[in-house]
């Protein structure tokens, strides 16, 4: 089916600590993958993301890494802080007309970080 | 550079009434989507908006409708509300290619009693 799926539904982790958040895809034609960030009462915030022509890429604090091979995707938060409490979803999106504006949404992972 | 807003944020409404809720975009960005986000189902795509042109739309039924004005300020519609309609309706917009991030509103919380 067309899905982006997250392996767990909660992560709890330790300030300070590094954090690995993963998801599944299981379309090989998607080409662009993205991640966001939800807070409580607020809509999903851009994290990073990654285009298939790309293995790695890096942000502030966050690295985004993409196995096309096992169709895998995952989210990496170094030194884990307290306001890095959310659900993360993974989206991907695929190219051609019939395709604008439409993310496939993963169910999300809850980050819990304990001080 | 202002974001995403919808209006309004809370909804409360009944069943078999209709509702609009509105979504002005970052200034510039063109394409409109929304969202339904519940939390069994997650984030669906209801539809897309480009230059007052629906142009790519998700699997919900006719009661879900939507247009765009030549300002870029999109809405949406939901005829003959049902208990299930309940949820957040988020908006997102963006330039207008594939490939491209979106960026959300906060979203409007439709409760439907």
């Amino acid at each position: 089916g067309e899905s982006v799926g997250l392996h767990l539904p909660t992560l709890s982790v330790q300030e300070g600590d590094n954090s690995i958040i993963n998801c599944a895809y299981s379309n090989s034609a998607s080409d662009y993958f993205i991640w966001y960030k939800q807070e409580s009462g607020k809509g999903p915030q851009f994290i990073i993301d990654i285009r298939s022509n790309m293995d790695k890429r890096q942000g502030q604090r966050v690295t985004v890494l993409l196995n096309k091979t096992v169709k895998h995707l995952s989210l990496q938060i170094a030194a884990t802080q307290p306001g890095d409490s959310a659900v993360y979803f993974c989206a991907e999106n695929r190219s051609g007309s019939g395709n604008t504006g439409k993310l496939i949404f993963g169910q999300g992972t809850t980050l819990q970080v304990k001080p | 550079k202002a974001g995403v807003t919808q209006t309004p944020r809370y909804l409360i409404k009944t069943r078999g009434q209709q509702v609009t809720l509105s979504c002005s975009p970052i200034s510039g960005h063109r394409s409109v989507s929304w969202y339904q986000q519940t939390p069994g189902q997650g984030l669906q795509f209801l539809f897309e908006y480009f230059s007052e042109t629906q142009r790519n739309k998700g699997n919900f039924p006719g009661r879900f409708s939507g247009r765009q004005f030549s300002n870029s300020r999109s809405e949406m519609n939901v005829s003959t509300l049902e208990l299930g309609d309940s949820a957040l309706y988020l908006c997102a917009s963006s330039l207008g290619s594939t490939n491209e991030k979106l960026f959300f509103g906060s979203g409007t919380q439709l409760s439907v009693l």
